[in-house]
């Protein structure tokens, strides 16, 4: 079983639709992430949850709401997007000790989604 | 400033050639972290290497090999013999332990594309 699977793999949506992007680590990790990947910028960080509490939110609309049950599962609620939006969103998980993050961030496959 | 420069854009070799990807960062932390991913068109972030700043041994991973050198803050990475499945998007990253940031600085990525 892969290490860290994200559903669905595509998405097309209305800028009216309410969808969520699911990712689950098979890896017994404490953290995970939420990146976006858009076609001109570099991956940016939107959210990191450590033991299910969000630790860090990159100044990310409030149109992305993320949601972290547990420790091996991840969402990202998402309502009245954008066609900016459109971009490839990457999970990750990692292992963190502390307050230290500088394990190796192990990442899916990601959803590729557009908002049209 | 940016944190992680890709300088190359995007590398075509015709197969068995060899190919370096370059990878200059900056930072002010004495503790720090230096990976770098593959991205094939699939779009999964593939984990290839992570590397300490104090340790800068090169590495070599079969036909992978990296060359670390803090005073001229790099981190290359070689590909010898290259192959048509090693076509990918590849991102070189830092991970700053002294800043207490959780995400990962990514480079834009070099496109390598490995012709037949």
């Amino acid at each position: 079983e892969t290490g860290v699977t994200q559903t669905p793999r595509h998405l097309v949506m209305g800028m009216t639709n309410k969808k969520s992007l699911k990712c689950e680590q098979h890896l017994g990790h404490n953290a995970m992430y939420w990146y976006k990947q858009s076609a001109k910028k570099p991956l940016e960080l939107m959210f990191v949850y450590s033991l299910e509490e969000r630790v860090e939110n990159n100044s990310v609309p409030s149109r992305f709401s993320p949601e972290c049950p547990n420790s091996s599962h991840l969402f990202l609620h998402l309502h009245t997007l954008q066609p900016e939006d459109s971009a490839l969103y990457l999970c990750a998980s990692s292992h963190a000790v502390g307050t230290s993050y500088q394990e190796t961030q192990y990442f899916g496959p990601g959803t590729r989604l557009l908002v049209l | 400033a940016q944190k992680v420069t890709q300088a190359q854009t995007e590398i075509s070799v015709v197969e068995k050639e060899d190919v370096t990807l370059d990878c200059v960062y900056e930072t002010r932390d004495t503790t720090y972290y230096l990976f770098w991913y593959k991205q094939p068109p699939s779009g999964e972030l593939v984990f290839l290497i992570r590397r300490n700043s104090f340790d800068e041994q090169n590495e070599i991973s079969g036909r992978y090999s990296w060359n670390f050198q803090k005073s001229t803050s790099s981190f290359n990475f070689t590909i010898t013999a290259s192959q048509v499945v090693d076509s990918a998007v590849y991102f070189c990253a830092l991970s700053e332990e002294d800043t207490g940031r959780r995400a990962l600085t990514f480079g834009s990525g070099t496109r390598l594309q490995v012709q037949p």
